[in-house]
């Protein structure tokens, strides 16, 4: 089956400093989700990017998609206090099953 | 409704017992997903129901583990004779299938304890 491992597994910032958790496959991926998961909460849905090298952002948050669709990041300009949590990506399997990566757990000091 | 809704929030058993979790999905999502989240950990699929067709149980850990979903609507995970290796939270989500392309919507989770 399909798997994503996630890198880093853990970092901590101070605020204000940026902040990139990456995605790999070794095979082609249909699309990749991005959720985040708040310390005590559940995984919310982000985002999702479907093309070769599509760049999606939200505010301070930016996703991209690699050319061969095997890779993604998200990169959080400037964290705050508010962005502490574990950030998963998950690729599609058949069907409509997600797998999910192991996740960055990002702590901002501030 | 507004979101899905899993009940109980909470549920401590002995070993060996048997427990029941429920889902709610949002109305109108086709596809539900049962997923195990162990302390720390990332998700680990059990089970996924789409409309009316037969249900992919690849995930499901052993044949204490199994799911049901009535009516196209409510779903049912049940442990028998849990053991403490089945402590973790359990996490069902739903989506709509237009497009192929949408997001989960989780719950919040039940917290299952074995002691």
């Amino acid at each position: 089956g399909q798997q994503v491992m996630q890198i880093p597994q853990y970092q901590h910032v101070q605020e204000g400093e940026d902040f990139t958790t990456y995605c790999n496959s070794s095979t082609t991926l249909s699309n990749i989700q991005w959720y985040k998961q708040r310390p005590g909460g559940h995984p919310v849905f982000l985002i999702q990017l479907v093309k070769s090298g599509e760049v999606k952002k939200q505010k301070r948050l930016t996703f991209q998609f690699g050319e061969a669709k095997k890779n993604s990041s998200l990169h959080i300009t400037a964290t705050q206090t508010t962005d502490v949590g574990t950030y998963f990506c998950a690729a599609m399997e058949y069907g409509n099953k997600l797998v999910f990566g192991a996740g960055t757990i990002l702590r901002v000091k501030s | 409704g507004a979101g899905v809704s899993q009940s109980p929030s909470n549920k401590v058993t002995e070993k060996g017992k048997d427990v029941e979790l429920r889902c709610d999905p949002i109305s109108g999502h086709t596809a539900l997903y049962w997923y195990r989240q162990s302390l720390g950990q990332g998700l680990e699929f059990l089970i996924y129901f789409q409309g009316n067709s037969a249900p992919d149980k690849s995930g499901l850990p052993s044949d204490r583990f199994s799911a049901e979903r009535t009516g196209g609507s409510v779903s049912t995970l049940t442990i028998q004779r849990t053991q403490q290796e089945d402590s973790a939270v359990y996490l069902c989500a739903s989506s709509s299938l237009v497009g192929r392309r949408a997001g989960y919507t989780f719950g919040s989770g039940t917290r299952l304890t074995v002691v």
